[in-house]
């Protein structure tokens, strides 16, 4: 079975320090991997998709095929940047989502 | 644009009571989907859907049943609450479409269920 999975239930850094957010999946040809972020009680938002290699409030993700990785990083940490954080990727064709079990970062003051 | 709503917010039922949770999108896309968020074991495919009149499992099925006979529309049946269906319920959707972006879900904001 696929799976996607984020090794840290939480992460606590102080604010101004460097961030990343591990993400390992199982291999499965070509993935199509995305970061969502949940504000404390609010909806999934999308962060960064792998296709477009884009940077959102900071953050990017590096897809590393050799090592099946999908860490996300930003290199100063904002207080605002404390939420819960999912790494998925898609299943087949039917856009399924394989979601890891998320990493609570916590960024203090 | 709403984008994807859901109702109720909240809810609390007793076990062997039944609901319906509805979800509604108004982007036009083909492709629903049920999610459940339970701590630590982030969010659990129950079932989807790729078009008007199509539903489909996912990991976990049991207990709840769907039904998209609109395509704006993704509804999720409990027949018979458990304690064990307490959870955080999302639905979200994507385009469908097999363009680059085609696969990017949208959430709704949840509903929060309780079984006692």
């Amino acid at each position: 079975a696929q799976r996607v999975t984020q090794p840290e239930k939480l992460l606590s850094v102080f604010k101004g320090a460097p961030v990343e957010l591990k993400c390992n999946y199982s291999y499965s040809g070509s993935p199509e991997l995305f970061w969502y972020v949940q504000y404390s009680r609010q909806r999934l938002q999308l962060l960064l998709r792998h296709i477009s290699r884009e940077s959102i409030k900071g953050f990017t993700a590096d897809l590393n095929k050799g090592e099946t990785s999908f860490h996300l990083k930003k290199p100063f940490a904002q207080e605002e940047d404390s939420a819960m954080y999912y790494c998925a990727k898609v299943q087949g064709n039917t856009g399924k989502l394989i979601f890891g079990q998320g990493t609570t970062l916590q960024v203090k003051p | 644009n709403a984008g994807v709503t859901q109702t109720p917010k909240f809810r609390v039922l007793k076990t062997g009571q039944s609901m319906t949770l509805l979800c509604a999108q108004d982007m036009n896309h083909e492709y629903m989907y049920w999610y459940r968020q339970d701590p630590g074991m982030g969010l659990r495919l129950i079932h989807y859907s790729v078009g008007e009149g199509t539903t489909a499992k996912g990991e976990v099925p049991d207990g709840y049943n769907v039904s998209r006979l609109k395509k704006q529309n993704f509804l999720l049946g409990l027949e018979s609450a458990a304690p064990s269906q307490t959870s955080v319920y999302f639905c979200a959707s994507s385009l469908g479409d097999g363009r680059e972006d085609s696969y990017e879900q949208y959430f709704g904001p949840g509903t929060r269920l309780t079984v006692t």
